[in-house]
């Protein structure tokens, strides 16, 4: 079975530009979330969705963040305008919601590189 | 969720069996203890749950206390590809969402 899909593995891009960041949660989960990861800050939780629907994004830094899940198979999490200290490996997860273990499985990250 | 404690790193010889402590004192009925690892440049991978009994899998065993304060990871026979970042965590299982990551123990498997 495919795992967590994200899109692009790794960019770099000039202060000030849009990026865009994608995400294919595993067929049949209905939550999904987004984590950043730095050295400084460790893993932290922007946001996370259920059902499409999204229930807590206390964790996203600021206005120039924003997530989307339009649909249950794709997701996206903005930066306008990004800023070197975005830079920071994005990880997208997925689970049920109905299975009992509540495990959470990870895709492979996007590097993000503001310059 | 609870508050975990773990050392921030620990060797092990290849081979021998790693026991990756953590500290969940504050532990609540219903919360489950999680164990997540990441091996480096990539996402963290579950690895193993339980609430109050000990659990095994193909990856590992989990050893509970009996006052669930605290629990020990167990990789068996530790190899070269066990060297990651080992995450314990606390949380409500069945309606609980978020994982919240500390940092966490970094495991040195040597040869």
């Amino acid at each position: 079975d495919a795992g967590v899909i994200q899109s692009p593995r790794h960019e770099v891009t000039e202060m000030g530009q849009e990026v865009t960041l994608r995400c294919k949660p595993i067929s049949g989960h209905n939550s999904l979330f987004w984590y950043r990861q730095t050295m400084m800050r460790g893993l932290e939780l922007l946001i996370y969705f259920n059902n499409n629907v999204p229930i807590d994004d206390s964790g996203m830094p600021e206005d120039r963040f924003s997530a989307k899940m339009p649909n249950a198979s794709f997701s996206t999490l903005k930066i306008q305008p990004s800023e070197p200290r975005d830079s920071a490996v994005y990880f997208c997860a997925s689970k049920n919601i109905r299975d009992s273990g509540n495990t959470i499985y990870f895709g492979e990250g996007s590097w993000l590189t503001v310059v | 969720d609870a508050k975990t404690t773990q050392p921030p790193s620990m060797d092990c010889a290849e081979g021998r069996a790693a026991n990756l402590p953590c500290n969940h004192s504050t532990i609540s009925g219903n919360e489950y203890v999680y164990w997540y690892r990441q091996i480096h440049s990539q996402g963290p991978q579950y690895i193993i749950h339980g609430l109050k009994n000990n659990e095994t899998n193909e990856m590992a065993s989990l050893i509970i206390t009996e006052d669930r304060k605290s629990s020990t990871l167990i990789l068996p026979h530790a190899t070269l590809r066990d060297t990651a970042v080992y995450y314990c965590i606390v949380r409500v299982g069945a309606a609980g969402n978020k994982l919240t990551f500390g940092g966490g123990t970094r495991v040195l498997v040597k040869p």
